[in-house]
């Protein structure tokens, strides 16, 4: 079955400053990749996803670039806030599983004021 | 308009003991899946329903996991004989589409079920 690595598991940067979360998945399959954004005590939340017939995608302050060659996929965070602190998670999905997603391992990014 | 809910939000129960999770997704959505998040890692799939269908049940871990969605709507997750290593954030999620479609559908999730057993 699918397997989705991310990294780095956490991350640390200044308010301001960008931040990149990386992802490789191992079905060539895939055709569907979100990101889930998840605060402490909530459900994950979709901030952004990719389809496999684009290969880079922006929304504000938030894009996501995808490399169906090397089958990896990322997020680029930029002007990053306090209020963007959380775990972002990405995911991958095919819909020969019946659209289940299959997650990374999560990154847990702190933004210092 | 209002999300994806799920009841109860927190529940601890004694190893042994039987237990049922309520998933109400958004109204009209026709997929329901259940996911398993264990503490610091990420979800990881346990069972979807087409409607009132369980399509893929290739996520669950053990015969005492037990899903159903009688109507197409609201599903319970039933877990018999709870084990510590049952602990975890059980997640509902809900997508209009449905296998077969095109495109693969946004799935919505819902606030989870953190389980303890102790």
């Amino acid at each position: 079955g699918e397997n989705v690595e991310q990294h780095p598991s956490t991350l640390s940067v200044q308010e301001g400053d960008s931040a990149v979360i990386k992802c490789t998945y191992s079905d060539s399959a895939s055709n569907y990749f979100p990101w889930y954004k998840q605060e402490l005590g909530k459900g994950p939340q979709l901030i952004i996803d990719i389809r496999s017939n684009v290969g880079e995608k922006k929304d504000q302050r938030i894009a996501v670039t995808l490399n169906k060659t090397a089958k990896h996929f990322s997020l680029h965070i930029t002007e990053t806030q306090p209020e963007d602190s959380a775990v972002y998670f990405c995911a991958a999905s095919t819909l020969r599983a019946g659209n289940m997603l299959t997650f990374g391992g999560g990154t847990r990014l702190m933004v210092k004021p | 308009g209002a999300g994806v809910s799920q009841s109860p939000r927190y529940k601890v129960a004694k190893r042994g003991q039987d237990v049922a999770l309520r998933c109400d997704p958004i109204s009209g959505h026709v997929s329901l899946f259940w996911y398993q998040q264990a503490l610091g890692q990420g979800p990881e799939f346990l069972t979807y329903f087409q409607n009132e269908a369980q399509l893929d049940k290739s996520g669950l871990p053990s015969d005492r996991f037990f899903a159903e969605r009688p109507e197409g709507s609201v599903s319970t997750l039933k877990i018999q004989r709870t084990q510590q290593e049952d602990s975890a954030v059980y997640l509902c999620a809900s997508s209009l589409a449905f296998l077969g479609t095109h495109s693969t559908d946004t799935q919505y999730f819902g606030p989870g079920t953190r389980l303890t057993v102790l």
